[in-house]
């Protein structure tokens, strides 16, 4: 079964610092999301990426907040200058363009003290 | 407003009883998707459905789009179909932006 892997599970950073977590998503999907999940909340959308390009975001996605495709194979998010309430759970996830199912990753825990 | 909202909040059953979850959306929309969230986390898709009716195994997803109601069914639940249970709407053909309902918790018990 093709899995999208997230790196780290697990981060403790400083508030203002910033942090990258990486997604692997699965090799001949085109469209790439990062989702988040709020301790004891709902998972709320973030931003899509089609075509090496943001195509939605949400109004929790400002300039704090980007996503890059480096190379073929990892889709990052980067949060700059993070603040307590950053923290959540960071789902990446990935579809093919038939679209019938969008698989999501373990989740990157990001803990902000 | 797009909103999805489930029913119930926690639900808990003995080994091999027929579960059935329930989710209501706001406004039309393109399509629902059933997830489910291990306890560690991790999401994992269950089902895409427009219209009608799919089944895979024990698991069948329902879905009424004049009623703007989805049902999720269990049959011969098992302890380890202990998990929650998420609807996620995408409320136009335009958007791959899902809105999440809040989940319902399922314990099955031995």
């Amino acid at each position: 079964e093709p899995e999208v892997t997230q790196t780290p599970s697990h981060q403790v950073t400083q508030m203002g610092q910033e942090v990258i977590l990486r997604c692997v998503p699965i090799s001949n999907h085109l469209y790439f999301y990062w989702y988040r999940q709020i301790l004891g909340q709902k998972v709320e959308f973030l931003v899509s990426f089609y075509n090496n390009e943001i195509s939605e975001k949400s109004e929790i996605f400002d300039d704090q907040f980007s996503v890059e495709r480096p190379d073929g194979s990892n889709f990052t998010l980067k949060i700059r200058s993070t603040k307590l309430e950053d923290s959540a759970m960071y789902f990446c996830a990935s579809k093919d363009s038939s679209g019938n199912t969008i698989y999501f990753g373990e989740g990157s825990w990001l803990t902000v003290v | 407003k797009n909103e999805v909202e489930q029913s119930p909040q926690n639900l808990t059953a003995q080994e091999g009883e027929f579960i059935t979850i329930n989710c209501s959306y706001s406004v039309g929309i393109s399509a629902l998707h059933w997830l489910q969230q291990h306890p560690g986390g991790g999401i994992v898709s269950l089902f895409m459905l427009s219209s009608g009716k799919k089944k895979h195994g024990r698991l069948i997803a329902t879905i009424n789009i004049q009623e703007k109601h989805s049902s999720l069914h269990i049959t011969a639940s098992h302890p380890r179909d202990s998990a929650v249970y998420i609807c996620a709407a995408l409320f136009s053909y335009n958007t791959d932006k899902l809105i999440f309902g809040t989940g319902t918790r399922l314990q099955v018990f031995p």
